[in-house]
């Protein structure tokens, strides 16, 4: 039983590049989040879903995009990288909307 | 605007002493709050939870308390630990499933 796994660990773009983070869950949640964590700042939801094939804005969505074609995927695509996507970005999941979230390692992005 | 805050960005303590660790918000529509630990290169972990209607929830040496007139929830490590250092995060929710998080709070056990 993995939990939440993330890929890749780290990953350096530059400005203008796109890129897909993956995350999955062997735990059979129906709800999955994107958040990002900044120094100085807590974890900010980006985008979030709450079944296979729905997908919805969180605080935080602007140039990013989300895609769950599967329950146990995840995808967070960036399609034209900036520096201020310079970020740890995890992903997290749980059973319904009032359990307890599990988060993944997390992705390091660097944007240059 | 943050609506959850961790004032204090660091604290030191000694093995087998308390730590306090704070946590205020602004949302009066927070009704559940929780806390989660990150060790380094790790995802947060969830530690502890406190619902609204309590005031107080205890699991082994972590204790929640929550003061709602005052806005504010403190957890207490007792005795702490050299494997409690690390980030612990407080967090918020309003009755759905979006988290509000703190900016978290770095613990140091020291030997």
């Amino acid at each position: 039983n993995a939990g939440v796994t993330q890929t890749p660990k780290f990953r350096v773009l530059k400005t203008g590049q796109s890129m897909t983070l993956l995350c999955a869950q062997d735990m059979n949640h129906e709800y999955m989040y994107w958040y990002r964590q900044d120094p100085g700042m807590g974890l900010r939801l980006i985008h979030y879903s709450v079944g296979e094939g729905t997908t919805a804005k969180g605080e935080v969505p602007d140039g990013y995009n989300v895609s769950r074609l599967k329950k146990q995927n995840f995808l967070l695509g960036l399609e034209s990288a900036a520096p201020s996507q310079t970020s740890v970005y995890f992903c997290a999941s749980s059973l319904d909307w009032q359990e307890t979230q599990y988060f993944g390692p997390g992705t390091r992005l660097l944007v240059l | 605007d943050q609506q959850v805050k961790q004032n204090s960005p660091s604290l030191s303590v000694q093995e087998g002493r308390i730590s306090i660790l704070n946590c205020d918000y602004t949302n009066s529509m927070f009704d559940y709050f929780l806390w989660y630990k990150k060790y380094p290169a790790e995802g947060p972990t969830f530690l502890i939870s406190i619902s609204s209607i309590k005031d107080k929830n205890e699991d082994g040496r972590f204790t929640v308390f929550l003061n709602k007139s005052a806005k504010h929830l403190s957890l207490h490590i007792v005795p702490s630990q050299p494997g409690d250092s690390a980030v612990y995060f407080c967090a918020a929710s309003a009755n759905d499933y979006k988290l509000s998080f703190g900016a978290g709070t770095t613990v140091t056990v020291r030997a």
